[in-house]
């Protein structure tokens, strides 16, 4: 399975929305989970079954999608959410696939 | 709290070995399949190994196989990751990773440690 998001830079004011694409190669269900990643730390599990939030992951962070077609929201864009974000396939495994991330920038 | 402590990474030349450890605390070790990744400046992040909850589950990214041993000690609640004939391409920071779901690999990582440097390099 391909996993390919876009865009790969995105460049948002704070407050406003971003919305960043995930898609698969092959139908994998609801099985997508989204993660950030800031530099010195492991990815932060944001997102899992495509739609649920995780433990502790504020209310702006919201998933969509299924099959091959996946979303992440960020509804208003705080300082800390500039970051790298990768979705991730676990409908089979091995192997699990990963998208190549998407750089979300102040602008 | 769930913690994963990585350890054994080192800048070494090509060819040789290393052992990686990640540590595991604040949940039940052998209730979860655990797994290895890798992230690779520019590159980003890669999946490299796994193994079940009683190492009777093991995979391995096409790239290490034949060099790479996952294993795993669940009275110590840690984690093994044995890498021999060392690439210039296996530069990375690895990070184990606990799944979200019990008794699966099918499932996402809800927890990860912070990550060992191995650097690959004459």
């Amino acid at each position: 399975i391909v996993m390919t998001q876009s865009p790969a830079t995105l460049s948002v004011s704070p407050g406003e929305r971003a919305t960043l694409s995930c898609r698969s190669s092959q139908t994998i269900s609801t099985n997508l989970a989204w993660y950030q990643q800031k530099p010195g730390q492991g990815p932060r599990l944001l997102i899992y079954g495509a739609v649920a939030r995780a433990t502790g992951v504020p209310a702006r962070f919201s998933g969509s999608g299924s099959g091959t077609e996946f979303t992440l929201t960020i509804s208003s864009l705080q300082s800390e959410d500039f970051a790298v974000y990768y979705c991730q396939e676990y409908n089979n495994w091995p192997p699990y696939t990963f998208g190549q991330g998407t750089r979300l920038e102040i602008k | 709290e769930v913690q994963l402590v990585e350890s054994g990474g080192a800048l070494v030349q090509p060819g040789t070995s290393l052992r990686l450890t990640c540590e595991a605390s604040g949940f039940t070790f052998d209730d979860h399949a655990m797994n290895w990744f890798r992230l690779i400046p520019g590159k980003g992040l890669e999946w490299v190994s796994g193994i079940n909850w009683n190492s009777g589950n093991i995979a391995y990214v096409d790239s290490v196989k034949g060099r790479f041993t996952i294993s795993r000690d669940n009275a110590k609640n840690s984690l093994y990751l044995q890498m021999n004939s060392l690439r210039v391409e296996d530069t990375a920071l690895y990070l184990c990773a606990k799944g979200l779901y019990s008794m699966t690999t099918l499932t996402a990582f809800d927890s990860w440690g912070r990550g060992t440097l191995v650097t690959v390099s004459s």
